[in-house]
């Protein structure tokens, strides 16, 4: 298995609403990423999980709060959002964070959200 | 810090033309080079990389050399087709400090080829 699976693949949530993405990747990879995509713009580092520990944190606001149960699974908790964080959200994974260097990065297909 | 730079697009090319797209980088120490690519709706794919100088990455008939004299990994392909239309990332990993192992892309060159 040499994907990564995002779910959902589309999400419309309220601004009040309280909702999660999930990530899963069964290739042993022991550091995962999240990162944002705006149209037409690349995509945005926002968290590092390197062996299940959150290594990297972008500045990101709190109402985006990940987790990292497993070393296979990453969820994304999102609390109170914007219109403005209406974008595709990318996971990654990598064997590790160092390996990254020379590895690259597998990344899943994305969620699209909606903030309405 | 690490950049990327990319040729600015849209590229529209013909179906059997040649394919160039420009990307030089900033980075310290010896960072490795990707390209990637992005079909519409979906995630992104690593086409190629590099990961020391003169290395040459090679895919599905997409060629870059990670020339370290100019900083650049500009991306090849002699005959595109029009399953290649898509969006192509260049990016870098660094090597130093606090950028180890992290991805700097450029803005992205949409590419679109007409039968």
């Amino acid at each position: 298995d040499t994907e990564v699976t995002q779910t959902p693949k589309h999400l419309v949530m309220g601004m009040t609403n309280k909702k999660s993405l999930k990530c899963e990747q069964h290739m042993g990879h022991r550091a995962m990423y999240w990162y944002k995509q705006k149209a037409k713009k690349p995509p945005e580092l926002m968290f590092v999980y390197s062996y299940e520990k959150l290594s990297i944190n972008e500045s990101v606001p709190s109402r985006f709060s990940p987790e990292c149960p497993n070393s296979s699974l990453l969820n994304l908790h999102l609390h109170a959002l914007q219109p403005e964080d209406s974008a595709l959200y990318l996971c990654a994974s990598s064997p590790t964070d160092l390996d990254s260097q020379s590895y690259g990065y597998t990344f899943g297909s994305g969620t699209r959200l909606t903030v309405v | 810090g690490d950049s990327v730079t990319q040729m600015e697009g849209p590229v529209t090319l013909s179906e059997e033309a040649f394919l160039t797209i420009n990307c030089t980088y900033t980075a310290t120490g010896y960072p490795s080079l990707f390209w990637y690519v992005q079909y519409p709706g979906e995630g992104l794919q690593l086409l190629l990389k590099a990961t020391k100088a003169d290395d040459k990455g090679s895919n599905k008939g997409f060629e870059a050399t990670y020339r370290k004299e100019t900083t650049s990994f500009h991306l090849e392909k002699g005959s595109v087709q029009v399953s290649d239309s898509a969006v192509y990332f260049c990016a870098l990993s660094g090597s130093g400090g606090t950028s180890y192992g992290k991805l700097t892309f450029g803005q992205g060159t949409i590419l679109t080829v007409h039968p």
